[in-house]
């Protein structure tokens, strides 16, 4: 049973391009969160996509945007970066009506994103 | 706004022994709470959950407890092994499945 996976694994980019950042959720999963965990803090949450639209969304800028396709994959689009974006890019996937015992939110390892 | 707390940055722990991880929580609309493990490169694991018409729960060597009036809850771990050292995350959503809030961590040692 294949968990969450998510790529590239490391990146390195410049101020100012813009970065497209990929998930496949865990088999069975349909609904996938975004999280952003810099250096010494815990993840924080940017966005959730269910059936292809965004449901939820956390404190961050336009610049910040995604995508969900038919076959539940996601991407974090992250456009004119700043050197603040360094951090560590997470992906969770659940089940939406799934047993809330069991089918929380599994993470992926996340991708490391370096602005310099 | 930190709603979600974890007071103790690390914690050391005898192989055998229990270990303690405390989290406080601010919003009182919270309404599911969860523990996640973190090894270095890996993303958080899911450990346990709690929701709050409990104020324990166990599962196997992990027990966590809710104090709803204290806004406070803690993940015990007995016996604590070498294999638990990582980073241990508290984290909370007002619904179930919807945004997780997470508290900064708290790095956990057991020593053999």
């Amino acid at each position: 049973d294949a968990g969450v996976t998510q790529s590239p694994t490391h990146l390195i980019k410049t101020r100012g391009q813009q970065v497209t950042l990929r998930c496949s959720p865990k088999s069975g999963h349909d609904t996938v969160s975004w999280y952003q965990q810099a250096l010494g803090q815990g993840p924080q949450f940017i966005f959730q996509y269910y059936e292809e639209e965004e449901r939820q969304r956390g404190n961050f800028p336009d610049r910040f945007s995604g995508h969900q396709f038919p076959n539940y994959s996601s991407e974090l689009n992250v456009n004119a970066l700043l050197l603040g974006d360094s951090a560590l890019y997470l992906c969770a996937s659940s089940l939406v009506g799934g047993r809330v015992d069991t089918d929380t939110q599994y993470f992926g390892p996340g991708t490391r994103l370096t602005v310099l | 706004d930190q709603q979600v707390k974890q007071n103790s940055p690390s914690l050391s722990v005898q192989e055998g022994r229990i270990s303690i991880l405390n989290c406080d929580y601010t919003n009182s609309m919270f309404d599911y709470f969860l523990w996640y493990k973190k090894y270095p490169a890996e993303g958080p694991t899911f450990l346990i959950s709690i929701s709050s018409i409990k104020d324990k729960n166990e599962d196997g060597r992990f027990t966590v407890f809710l104090n709803k009036s204290a806004k406070h809850l803690s993940l015990h771990i007995v016996p604590s092994q070498p294999g638990d050292s990582a980073v241990y995350f508290c984290a909370a959503s007002e619904v179930y499945g919807n945004k997780l809030v997470f508290g900064a961590g708290t790095i956990l040692r057991v020593k053999s």
